[in-house]
C-alpha cells in the first residue's frame, strides 16, 4: 500500500489566489481527517469525514476554507481566497473502521501564501 | 472537552541515556492515548497507544509509555536513547465515550527530542 497520498507537496501562491490540496486515503479506510500544522498553533483539526460525510467541521477557520470528499478514495481542501496567514503544512490522515483510532498520515502539503 | 499538555518544548539527552517525554491529558471519560513521531519534512508516524489493560505499553523502536490515571499522565520513555531518535514527538488523546464531535484526536503541542552523540 502506498499510504496516504497528498498533492502537491509544496505550493507557493500569491494572496487572493485559490488553492486546492488533494488527498487519497488508504484503500479501505473509512475516516479521513484534515489537520493544519503551524509553529504558533501546532496541529489543529480542520475537518473530518466518516464514510465520505463531513462529521465535524468546527475547526475550519472561516468561509474561505471548504473541504469535500466526493468518494471514498479522494478528498480536497480548498482555500479561496488565500491569505498569508494560511501558510502552513496541511496534513491529511485516514483511519480504518475499528482501527482503535490509529491515524495514518500523509507526508503533508506545505503551503506558502505570499 | 479533551486536551493534551506537553510541558517541555525540547528535551536534550545524551546517546545511551534514558529519555522521558512528558504528557498529561484531560478528558471527561476514559481516554484513548497515543504517541506519534514526526521526522523533518514527513508526516506523523504512530508509535504506540493505550486503550485499556496494562498501564505500561510498548511500541515501535524500543519506546514505551506508562499510563497513570491518578496523575492523568502518559509519559513516553526509552531506556537507551539513539541519535536517530531525534525528532518531534506528539502526544494525543481521544475521549472513549466522546460524542461525535470528539471522535478525532486532539494533539499536544509537540516536544522536540535532541539526542547528542
Amino acid at each position: 500500500d502506498a499510504g496516504v497520498i497528498q498533492s502537491p507537496r509544496h505550493e507557493v501562491t500569491e494572496m487572493g489566489q485559490e488553492v486546492t490540496l488533494r488527498c487519497k486515503p488508504i484503500s479501505g479506510h473509512n475516516s479521513l481527517f484534515w489537520y493544519r500544522q503551524t509553529m504558533m498553533r501546532g496541529l489543529e483539526l480542520l475537518i473530518y469525514f466518516n464514510n465520505n460525510v463531513p462529521i465535524d467541521d468546527s475547526g475550519m477557520p472561516e468561509d474561505r476554507f471548504s473541504a469535500k470528499m466526493p468518494n471514498a478514495s479522494f478528498s480536497t481542501l480548498k482555500i479561496q481566497p488565500s491569505e498569508p496567514r494560511d501558510s502552513a503544512v496541511y496534513f491529511c490522515a485516514s483511519r480504518e473502521t475499528g482501527g482503535a483510532n490509529v491515524l495514518t498520515f500523509g507526508a503533508g502539503s506545505r503551503l506558502t501564501v505570499l | 472537552a479533551q486536551s493534551v499538555a506537553q510541558p517541555e518544548d525540547q528535551v536534550n539527552v545524551a546517546e545511551g541515556n534514558p529519555l522521558t517525554v512528558k504528557c498529561t491529558y484531560s478528558v471527561s471519560g476514559n481516554p484513548y492515548l497515543f504517541w506519534y513521531v514526526q521526522y523533518p519534512n514527513r508526516g506523523l508516524q504512530f508509535l504506540l497507544k493505550y486503550i485499556t489493560g496494562d498501564n505500561l505499553v510498548k511500541g515501535s523502536y524500543g519506546f514505551e509509555a506508562e499510563f497513570n490515571k491518578s496523575q492523568t499522565s502518559f509519559h513516553l520513555k526509552k531506556p537507551s536513547a539513539l541519535v536517530s531518535d531525534s525528532a518531534l514527538y506528539f502526544c494525543a488523546v481521544r475521549d472513549l465515550y466522546g460524542d461525535t464531535g470528539r471522535r478525532a484526536l486532539t494533539f499536544g503541542s509537540g516536544t522536540r527530542l535532541q539526542v547528542q552523540p
